[in-house]
């Protein structure tokens, strides 16, 4: 079956850049997906991106898809406190039900 | 406010009982979803549920039993839980179809302890 990988933690300062990756087994993706889940609640989708782009940009946000190695990134640029949160990359091959999660990466930010 | 609500928030129980997670959604989807969330492993979908279909997940085991009454109401039965089945599990909603991107929209969870 699908796996998604990411790393399980992630410590920034308060004003640095954080990069999350992750990386995906199969190669017949349609969109690939970043959640946020903060203490206590659901996941929230943050962004997305089409298998056929390259780069998505919103506001603080990057994200970068190399097809080729099957590897995603999100990038939040001036981390803040708020930032703190787990972040989920996931993977759709197909439909609605289609739908391959990752473990979550745990991002702390220091002040 | 998501528009998805999850009841019990918290759930102990004891291996020979038997309870029932409730959720609900209010957005007018059509899909709706059980996940198992634990420490250290992905995200586990269990169940999809649509007008067309029911997905499940064939490695969960049967002491777990899905019912969808309705496109706003999924329950999760539980009977002759493990110890191992304690985690926080989410409910999620979307528009089901082929070919789109579809946001899940999730609930905060129930937390169970099966001791």
């Amino acid at each position: 079956g699908e796996d998604v990988e990411q790393s399980l933690f992630l410590s920034v300062r308060e004003g640095d850049s954080s990069v999350i990756n992750c990386t995906y087994t199969d190669s017949s993706s349609t969109y690939l997906y970043w959640y946020k889940q903060e203490p206590g609640a659901g996941l929230q989708l943050l962004t997305y991106i089409f298998s056929n782009m390259d780069m998505k940009q919103d506001q603080r946000l990057t994200v970068l898809l190399n097809k080729k190695d099957k590897h995603l990134s999100l990038r939040i640029a001036d981390t803040q406190t708020g930032d703190s949160a787990i972040y989920f990359c996931a993977n759709q091959e197909g439909g609605y039900q289609k739908v391959t999660f990752g473990t979550g990466t745990k991002l702390q930010v220091i002040p | 406010e998501t528009g998805v609500t999850q009841t019990p928030r918290h759930l102990v129980m004891g291996m020979t009982n038997k309870k029932s997670l409730k959720c609900e959604q209010h957005l007018g989807h059509n899909a709706m979803y059980w996940y198992k969330q634990s420490a250290k492993k992905p995200l586990e979908l269990m169940f999809v549920y649509s007008l067309e279909e029911r997905v499940e997940n064939n490695s969960v085991p049967s002491r777990f039993s899905p019912e969808c009454p309705n496109s706003s109401h999924l329950f999760l039965h539980l009977h002759t839980l493990q110890p191992e089945d304690s985690a926080l599990y989410l409910c999620a909603s979307s528009q089901a179809g082929q070919g789109n991107y579809y946001e899940q929209y999730f609930g905060p969870g129930t937390r169970l302890t099966v001791t």
